[in-house]
């Protein structure tokens, strides 16, 4: 069974660009989540989406951040724009959901650097 | 909100021996989960092992276990017969039991290294 697939795995940017990362969740997981991990930090959750509709986009910076989910399988998430800040990886993890003890797994994350 | 607090930034032992990283964390829920995950330098996060709160016995995989004291709230992470292949960091989290799919709360990490 195929994991969690993230692209790109790195990408640098100016400031200012815009930047948009991937996630192909595990086949038949109807929750997807993207993380946002500082260097020396844990991951902090953005959004949660339950197929195509995001139920928990509390911590996702509205102003320059944006993310969809369309027909509840892949899923984009896009800076715009991006600041020096920014700079950090984004996780994306998918879980089957509606399970109490549910597992959330990871995607190797893209790394985002912004000069 | 919840928090979850790892103390140790950094620890060593020698392959073949036993080590324990530290997990505390604060919530008001009396139904929760915990977890620890691996993060090598692929950065791909991987669960080691798991623990549902209502559960008395504490949660083994192999080699890993885990000491759960819910009243200290302390979830700590023992690794037994260190590998080579246990150096990473390892990520205590928490997820409560409301929506069945919540984000994870994750600490700040403990970076383990193994001594050859």
């Amino acid at each position: 069974e195929a994991g969690v697939v993230q692209s790109p795995r790195y990408k640098i940017i100016e400031k200012k660009q815009p930047v948009a990362f991937w996630c192909n969740p595990i086949s038949g997981h109807n929750t997807l989540y993207w993380y946002l991990q500082n260097l020396g930090q844990g991951p902090e959750l953005l959004i949660r989406y339950e197929n195509e509709e995001a139920v928990d986009d509390s911590q996702l910076p509205k102003d320059r951040f944006s993310a969809e989910r369309l027909k509840g399988v892949d899923s984009t998430l896009k800076i715009q724009p991006a600041e020096l800040g920014d700079s950090a990886v984004y996780l994306c993890a998918s879980s089957a959901g509606g399970v109490r003890t549910d597992t959330q797994y990871f995607g190797p994350g893209t790394r985002l650097t912004v000069l | 909100a919840q928090t979850v607090t790892q103390s140790q930034p950094e620890m060593s032992v020698q392959e073949a021996e036993t080590v324990t990283l530290s997990c505390t964390y604060d919530t008001s829920e009396s139904d929760y989960y915990l977890f620890w995950y691996k993060q090598p330098p692929s950065r791909q996060m991987i669960l080691v092992i798991r623990q549902e709160a209502y559960k008395q016995q504490n949660a083994t995989e192999n080699r890993f276990s885990v000491n759960f004291q819910k009243a200290a709230k302390s979830f700590s992470l023992k690794i037994s017969d260190s590998q080579l292949g246990d150096a990473a960091m390892y990520f205590c989290a928490f997820r409560g039991s409301g929506g069945g799919a919540d984000g994870l709360t994750f600490g700040k990490g403990t970076h383990l290294i193994i001594q050859p």
